[in-house]
């Protein structure tokens, strides 16, 4: 069964903290994401991942960067966690740009920063 | 620019209710589009999806029809089940950008009482 793992379903951090999250995928998937997942918001794209070590912004990367650096493992880091930063952030992956788009989700991480 | 606008929930039904989730897109070129659903507890995982126009997708009992037209992707359902209680998200993709991004809406929240 293809799985999507997330290392840490609850989490609970102080401002100015630096945060990992990290993903694991076991499909051999070429692309990699990042998203967020506010009331009213929806999903939104903070950072993906189309090869080892590539990685394009999202529609909100701002205080966060990623790290891929096996193809099979892409990190989401809040390099000095805020209050606006407490959020559900689920990671996601997919075939190569031949994928008609089907992404395969994680179980997701919520993050409380206080 | 591509979005996704979906009716505001909670959508709340009695068991073998019929459901209609609303949802209508503005793009750029000629999207791919999609429901995802998000169980309580849960990662977001693929519901069905239509490619182009015209085209009809189907899973589960649920329904919905890509309409050109009238830029629509309505989700149906003949008879709703307790177990169907969840987040419904549509989605689009454009794959003439050579990049398979997916473009969320913000979700309705379907409650479905026995």
């Amino acid at each position: 069964d293809v799985k999507v793992t997330q290392s840490s379903r609850y989490l609970v951090k102080r401002t100015g903290e630096k945060v990992f999250l990290e993903c694991v995928q076991d499909m051999d998937h070429e692309n990699m994401f990042w998203y967020r997942q506010d009331p009213g918001l929806g999903l939104r794209l903070i950072y993906f991942s189309y090869d080892v070590k590539m990685k394009e912004k999202g529609d909100i990367p701002e205080g966060y960067s990623v790290s891929r650096e096996k193809k099979e493992r892409f990190s989401l880091i809040l390099e000095s966690a805020s209050t606006n930063q407490t959020s559900m952030y689920l990671c996601a992956s997919s075939l190569g740009r031949a994928n008609t788009g089907e992404l395969f989700f994680g179980e997701g991480s919520r993050l409380t920063v206080l | 620019g591509n979005s996704v606008t979906q009716m505001e929930g909670p959508v709340t039904l009695s068991e073998e209710a019929f459901l209609t989730i609303n949802c209508t897109y503005t793009a750029t070129g000629y999207p791919s589009l999609f429901w995802y659903v998000q169980y309580p507890g849960e990662g977001l995982q693929l519901l069905l999806k239509a490619t182009k126009a015209d085209d009809k997708g189907s899973n589960k009992g649920f329904e919905a029809t890509y309409r050109k037209e009238t830029t629509s992707f309505h989700l149906e359902k003949g008879s709703v089940q307790v177990s169907d209680s969840a987040v419904y998200f549509c989605a689009l993709t454009l794959l003439n950008t050579g990049f398979q991004k997916l473009v969320f809406g913000t979700g309705t929240r379907l409650l479905v009482s026995p």
